[in-house]
Order: C-alpha cells, then structure tokens, then sequence
C-alpha cells in the first residue's frame, strides 16, 4: 500500500536548523509531488510547499521562503524538508503528504513529525 | 490571498445529519478538498474534487460546492465521526486551507 514514513522528533535551539524526511513505499516515488503541512499544537493545517521528486523542482509559500529547502534523494524514494533560522513560533507537527494530481488533493499523508524549539 | 471560513464547531447528535461549510470568494470555481483529522493523527483525506470520495471511505460523506459556499455532509453521523475537518482549495500556485471545523457528536 501507499505509505509515507516520516523521520522521529527533534528538538532543536532557536536560530538551529532541522531537516524531517519522508520514506515514500507502495508507488513509483518520482511521479507524484510531494507536500509539506505543519500544524502547531490546538491551530490548523499549514501548507509550507511542495516539490516534484522527478524534476527536483520546487514551489514554497511565501511565509517560508528563504527559511525553507525541499530536495530528495531519489535512490531511496525519500523528500526532506529543512526549515533553517528556527523559532520557538515554528514547534508543530510537521507532515509530508503525496500530491495525485497537479493542484490536486494530499493522500496520503505521513504520520508526522514533532518538532519542538526551545532554549 | 484567498480566505476559506469554517465554523469553529458543529454539533450533531448521532444518527442524524451534519453540515460543515467552506466560505470563500466564487469557491464553486475551485476544487474542493476535504480531510478528516482525529487527535494524535494524521489528516485523512474524505472528499476530493468536491464530491468525489476516495475508496474506503464511507457512502454517508458527500460533497457540494456551487457560489459562494462548499460543504461537506456526514449523513447518519456516528460517534467515530468526530474530528476536525478541513477544507483545501488551491489558489494560483498556492494551498489554502480553512481554519478547520471541530465536529462534535452528542
């Protein structure tokens, strides 16, 4: 079946750097984009960006551009995602989630990633 | 940037019908999505292109989307029915989510 497996928790310092990545199994990796959500703990869902495992090219909200690189590893059906310059307001849940379809919907989604920013 | 407005909660008691909505301006020309999201879990996809619903999920979820306003319908809602639910639109190159829609069975 179609699954995205996410890296574990990070806890990281302000002003730090974290990298998640997302194991892609069940389809061919690099003919779906594929998206990130983050969601602070008690808010909603937000879209960070999204990129295409085949041609490496990439698509960030504005909110994060600058702070954001999405790149992946094709031999080993893996996106990451690494937010640079973190702050105690980026502690959320990180998810990778697979694009059907070109400004389609996300399914499925990873199971999530914590990460936590704290002095 | 493009707005979506859910209402913050809906309450329904079991066995009857629950209606969760997507503001936003001439949303029927977008495709809607629609994700359910339990506590500790990760988003599931319920409806998508409006009204279309992926396998596994069940016949009582429906979808409609025209003017102004989309909205997702749980008929017969059971007690595992209850989540937060959220719509997703894409605008120009970006995603948009509403502010989610925390459905309560009675």
């Amino acid at each position: 079946q179609v699954q995205l497996v996410q890296s574990g928790a990070e806890v990281k310092k302000p002003g730090a750097s974290v990298k998640v990545s997302c194991k892609a199994s069940g389809y061919t990796f690099t003919s779906y984009d594929i998206n990130w959500v983050r969601q602070a703990t008690g808010q909603g869902l937000e879209w960070m960006g999204w990129m295409n495992p085949n041609s490496g090219n990439t698509g960030y909200a504005q909110k994060f551009q600058g702070r954001v690189t999405m790149t992946r590893n094709t031999s080993i059906s893996t996106a990451y995602m690494e937010l640079s310059s973190l702050r105690s307001e980026d502690t959320a849940v990180y998810y990778c989630a697979r694009m059907p379809e070109q400004v389609g919907w996300f399914d499925p989604w990873g199971q999530g990633t914590l990460v936590t920013v704290s002095s | 940037s493009y707005v979506l407005t859910q209402p913050p909660s809906v309450s329904v008691a079991p066995g009857k019908t629950a209606r969760i909505t997507c503001g936003g301006n001439n949303i029927g020309s977008k495709s809607v999505h629609w994700y359910q999201q339990k506590p500790g879990q990760a988003p599931v996809l319920v409806i998508y292109y409006d009204s279309d619903r992926p396998s596994g999920i069940p016949e009582r979820f429906s979808g409609s989307n025209s003017g102004n306003t989309a909205t997702l319908t749980i008929s017969r809602v059971e007690a595992g029915d209850e989540a937060d639910y959220y719509c997703q639109v894409w605008d120009s190159r970006d995603v948009v989510f509403g502010g989610g829609t925390k459905l309560t069975v009675l």
